[in-house]
């Protein structure tokens, strides 16, 4: 069964940093792009960024572009979302997300975890 | 501000039929790229609908259906369920800005 757990949500001051996590299991993660996307309170969904299955190929939403950067590590099936010059905007709920192979649909989905800009 | 338009909501009695619309662009659907559809019940994660325009993941119903022409696709529900009652959301990518892009999302409502 494929799993997709996300972790290092939490309160953070705007301006703050945060690193998200991912952990996959259930399928072959290095065979994957993989993607984050989010959801502000009561919004709709925004995706985020996504990577090749090697790291040669990122790409960002213009919003988070120069502030996130997605990374993997597939020793350890784990996909990573570094946040910083955080906003309140960025206050949403970032899921990671399994890609589908040339068609770009998110076959799986975790949870998520919240992120909230606050003082 | 999302690059693909649906519907705030649509509503109907169980049993009837439903169509959520995606309009896009030429920059998105209009130059081909693939539309996918999912399905968000309230408080859980987005769950893959249709892929591919019209092709549903094994498990779901074939209640469900997707279409694309144009620069627009469509999503319709047949004999509406209380369970469908949800939240839907397009899917494609858009050339113009090198990004995917979600639709702003529809909320369906069993009469």
């Amino acid at each position: 069964e494929v799993q997709l757990v996300e972790s290092g949500g939490g309160l953070v001051q705007p301006g703050g940093s945060l690193r998200l996590s991912c952990a996959a299991s259930g399928f072959s993660f290095s065979s994957y792009w993989m993607s984050w996307v989010r959801q502000a309170p009561g919004e709709g969904l925004e995706w985020v960024a996504n990577i090749k299955q090697d790291e040669s190929e990122k790409y960002y939403v213009d919003s988070v572009k120069g502030r996130f950067t997605i990374s993997r590590d597939n020793a350890k099936n784990s996909l990573y979302l570094q946040m910083h010059s955080l906003r309140a905007e960025d206050t949403a709920v970032y899921y990671c997300a399994r890609e589908r192979p040339i068609h770009g649909d998110l076959i799986n989905w975790g949870r998520g975890t919240l992120v909230t800009v606050s003082s | 501000q999302s690059v693909l338009t649906q519907p705030p909501s649509v509503s109907g009695a169980p049993g009837q039929r439903v169509t959520i619309s995606c309009t896009g662009s030429s920059s998105n659907i209009g130059a081909g790229y693939d539309v996918h559809w999912y399905q968000q019940l309230p408080g859980t994660a987005p769950k893959l609908l249709i892929y591919f325009n019209t092709n549903r993941p094994s498990g779901v119903p074939d209640r469900f259906s997707g279409s694309k022409s144009g620069t627009s696709a469509s999503l319709a529900i047949t004999g509406l369920q209380a369970e469908d009652e949800a939240d839907y959301y397009c899917q494609s990518y858009d050339s113009n800005l090198s990004a995917y892009v979600f639709g702003t999302g529809t909320k369906v409502t069993v009469l």
